[in-house]
């Protein structure tokens, strides 16, 4: 079963409009961390945000935020005022606290979101 | 500080070739990950080395290796390259303890002919 599902293939948005982008996560242990990277088309992956699961508050990072649900186990990114150079790939990723069977504790990702926005 | 550094940016071999391929940390971080992206597959976890030791391991063949060097640098291998393994290949380092980001390299862009 996938761990980080990302539902939105592609998606489009206006320059200068807000977009959010979607990840769900399934865990069982109560300690993860949550991260969002931007792939733009040259390839190197960037970091942009990190949410930890005892956080209070949700995370911001400049034009970025995360919606934050635990309970629901979403997180999502929130890019406020879309740039032309916003358009990338998306990734969201999961690290779990637990080490699991195989006695990792990697990194799971999900399988991308493309943005392209508009002019 | 620098970031991470990957050489060789691009690469062409042809079946049956190995390859070695190289990844430079950020300066005091001492976890290496090394992941491979094709469109069809997503980003896949290779391995992750940590102090000299590898420490994580996903499901690929024995002919992917790696190792890591005193220095936190380094090294993945394949060998009897197939066509299949024409991919992205991406290192990303990080401290290692907790809940760090990682952060990655412009990869290596490696085409099997």
């Amino acid at each position: 079963a996938q761990k980080i599902t990302q539902t939105q293939p592609g998606m489009f948005v206006q320059e200068k409009e807000a977009v959010t982008l979607d990840c769900t996560y399934d865990t069982s242990d109560p300690s993860y961390g949550l991260f969002w990277y931007k792939q733009p088309s040259s390839g190197e992956m960037i970091f942009l945000i990190y949410q930890g699961s005892y956080d209070q508050q949700n995370a911001t990072e400049g034009r970025y935020s995360l919606n934050f649900q635990k309970a629901r186990k979403s997180a999502n990114l929130v890019i406020s005022a879309s740039q032309l150079g916003d358009s990338a790939m998306y990734f969201c990723a999961m690290r779990e606290a637990t080490i699991d069977a195989g006695n990792n504790r990697k990194l799971i990702w999900g399988l991308g979101t493309s943005l392209a926005v508009n002019p | 500080k620098a970031g991470v550094t990957q050489t060789p940016r691009y690469l062409i071999k042809t079946r049956g070739q190995q390859v070695t391929l190289s990844c430079s940390p950020i300066s005091g971080h001492r976890s290496v990950s090394w992941y491979q992206q094709t469109p069809g597959q997503g980003l896949q976890f290779l391995f992750e080395y940590f102090s000299e030791t590898q420490r994580n391991k996903g499901n690929f063949p024995g002919r992917f290796s790696g190792r890591q060097f005193s220095n936190s640098r380094s090294e993945m291998n394949v060998s009897t390259l197939e066509l299949g393994d024409s991919a992205l290949y991406l290192c990303a380092s990080s401290q290692g303890e907790g809940n760090q980001p990682q952060h990655f390299g412009d990869g290596t862009r490696l085409s099997i002919l």
